[in-house]
């Protein structure tokens, strides 16, 4: 079974940091590009930032660019997402997700995780 | 960055009625590189319809979806109980835009 699963949501400070993972399975991560879309409570889909089946290349949303790292570890099909200088507006549940088509840098994403809960309070 | 606008806000329908979502871009979507997604309470969101018209796998064929160039459409033709939700379109040029999404409950 395509499965992905997001781990290391919590509650964090604001100025604080936290890193998400996502493990992949049921398909070949290496061959992916993959990204990471948000959601804050009540509100609508966002995309994060994405990176190349072999890390070279890396896209951010220009509200995280400089704040948030994205990167991947092939051999343990696994996602992450360091994220510092956490601020209230990070506070989202967080999807890793993959696109349809293997190779494609931009593409409609067909698997998701169940999301990671990231909450930015004092 | 594109811009996409979803209407209407919340659509209130009954089981069984044709549904119409609309989802028009700021500017032209190239390669028609559009979907859709239905997302339910408290779970992630789900392919629909990729390349404005193209059933993702396991779609059933009472969802299409029609457009081209800056105005798409999703349209659902007998409203089942689980379709009741909320849907979001996406354009994936570069970078990845959503819409806000469109509220669809039961009338």
């Amino acid at each position: 079974e395509v499965q992905l699963v997001e781990s290391g949501g919590g509650l964090v400070q604001p100025g604080g940091s936290l890193r998400l993972s996502c493990a992949a399975s049921g398909f070949t991560f290496s061959s992916y590009w993959m990204s990471w879309v948000r959601q804050a409570p009540g509100k609508g889909l966002e995309w994060v930032a994405n990176i190349k089946q072999d890390g070279s290349e890396k896209y951010y949303v220009d509200s995280v660019r400089g704040r948030f790292t994205i990167s991947r570890d092939n051999a343990k099909n696994s996602l992450y997402l360091q994220m510092n200088s956490l601020r209230a507006e990070d506070t989202a549940v967080y999807y890793c997700a993959r696109p349809l088509t293997r190779g494609w840098v931009w593409d409609a994403f067909d698997i998701w995780g169940q999301g990671t809960m990231v909450t930015v309070s004092s | 960055e594109i811009v996409l606008t979803q209407s209407p806000g919340t659509l209130s329908l009954s089981p069984g009625e044709r549904a119409t979502l609309s989802c028009r871009a700021g500017q032209s979507v190239s390669g028609s590189y559009l979907a859709w997604y239905r997302q339910k309470p408290g779970q992630a969101p789900r392919l629909l319809i990729y390349g404005a018209s193209s059933r993702a796998t396991g779609i059933p064929d009472r969802f299409s979806g029609s457009g081209s160039g800056t105005d798409f459409t999703l349209t659902i033709s007998r409203l089942e109980p689980e379709d009741f939700a909320v849907y979001y379109c996406q354009q994936y040029g570069s970078p990845y835009t959503f819409g806000q999404g469109t509220k669809l409950e039961i009338k």
